[in-house]
C-alpha cells in the first residue's frame, strides 16, 4: 500500500512571495491534516479535512494560509505572502474515518525556508 | 494547559543500556487514544502504537514496551538494549473524540541519542 505523497521535498523562497504544497493521502482514507513542525517543536495541527469538508481549521493563520480538499482526495496548502516565521517542515497525515481514535499516517515532509 | 507533556527534552545513553521516555497527558474525556510517534533524522513521523483508555495493559513490541497508567495520567515508553538506529525524535500524542471529530495534541518530543 502507498503511502502518504508529498512535494516538493523542500522549497526555498523569499519573504512575501507564495507556496504551495501538495499531499497525496492513502487510498481510501477520509481524513487529511496539514501539520506545522518548526524545528524543536512538535507537530502544529493547522487544518483537518474529513473528506472534502473542513472539521478544524482553528489555527491556521487564516490571513495567509489556505488549504483545499477538492474532491476529498488531494489537498494544497498555501501560504501568500510568506513570512520568515513560516519556515518549517508541513507535514500531511491521514487516517481512515472508523471513528474514534484513528491512527495517523504520516508523508515526507515539505521543507520550507523563507528568506 | 499542555495536553501532552514530555518534560525530557533530550535524553542520550550509550548502546545496550535501557531507556524509558516519559509523557503525562492531560483530558477529562473517558475516551482518549494515546499515541508514539518516532521521527528519525529523515524526518517522516512513524507510528509505533496506540493505545485506548479502557486498556491498561502494558504492551511489549520486541525491544520496545509501553506502561499506560491511568492513576497517574501517563503513557510511558522503554526501549531496552537500545541500539544507535533508535536514535531519533519520539513524540507522544493524544486523540480526544469532538463532535464528529477526533482532535489531536503532540508534546514537544524527546530526542534520544544513542552512542555506540
Amino acid at each position: 500500500e502507498a503511502g502518504v505523497a508529498q512535494s516538493p521535498r523542500y522549497k526555498i523562497i523569499e519573504k512575501r512571495q507564495s507556496v504551495a504544497f501538495w499531499c497525496n493521502p492513502i487510498s481510501g482514507h477520509a481524513t487529511l491534516y496539514w501539520y506545522q513542525q518548526i524545528l524543536g517543536q512538535g507537530p502544529k495541527l493547522l487544518i483537518q479535512f474529513q473528506n472534502n469538508g473542513v472539521v478544524d481549521d482553528s489555527q491556521l493563520p487564516k490571513d495567509r494560509f489556505s488549504a483545499e480538499r477538492l474532491k476529498g482526495v488531494d489537498s494544497t496548502l498555501k501560504i501568500q505572502p510568506a513570512k520568515l516565521e513560516d519556515s518549517a517542515v508541513y507535514l500531511c497525515a491521514s487516517s481512515f474515518n472508523r471513528g474514534g481514535g484513528e491512527t495517523q499516517y504520516f508523508g515526507p515532509g515539505t521543507r520550507l525556508l523563507v528568506l | 494547559a499542555q495536553k501532552v507533556t514530555q518534560a525530557q527534552t533530550e535524553i542520550s545513553v550509550v548502546e545496550k543500556e535501557d531507556v524509558t521516555l516519559d509523557c503525562v497527558y492531560e483530558t477529562r474525556d473517558t475516551t482518549y487514544y494515546l499515541f508514539w510517534y518516532k521521527q528519525p533524522p529523515s524526518g517522516e513521523l512513524v507510528f509505533l502504537i496506540r493505545r485506548n483508555s479502557f486498556d491498561e495493559q502494558n504492551e511489549i513490541s520486541g525491544r520496545y514496551s509501553w506502561n499506560f497508567q491511568k492513576s497517574t495520567s501517563s503513557f510511558n515508553f522503554t526501549i531496552t538494549a537500545s541500539q544507535v538506529v533508535d536514535s531519533a525524535v519520539y513524540f507522544c500524542a493524544l486523540s480526544e473524540a469532538l463532535d464528529n471529530f477526533n482532535k489531536f495534541y503532540f508534546g514537544s518530543g524527546t530526542k534520544l541519542n544513542v552512542k555506540p
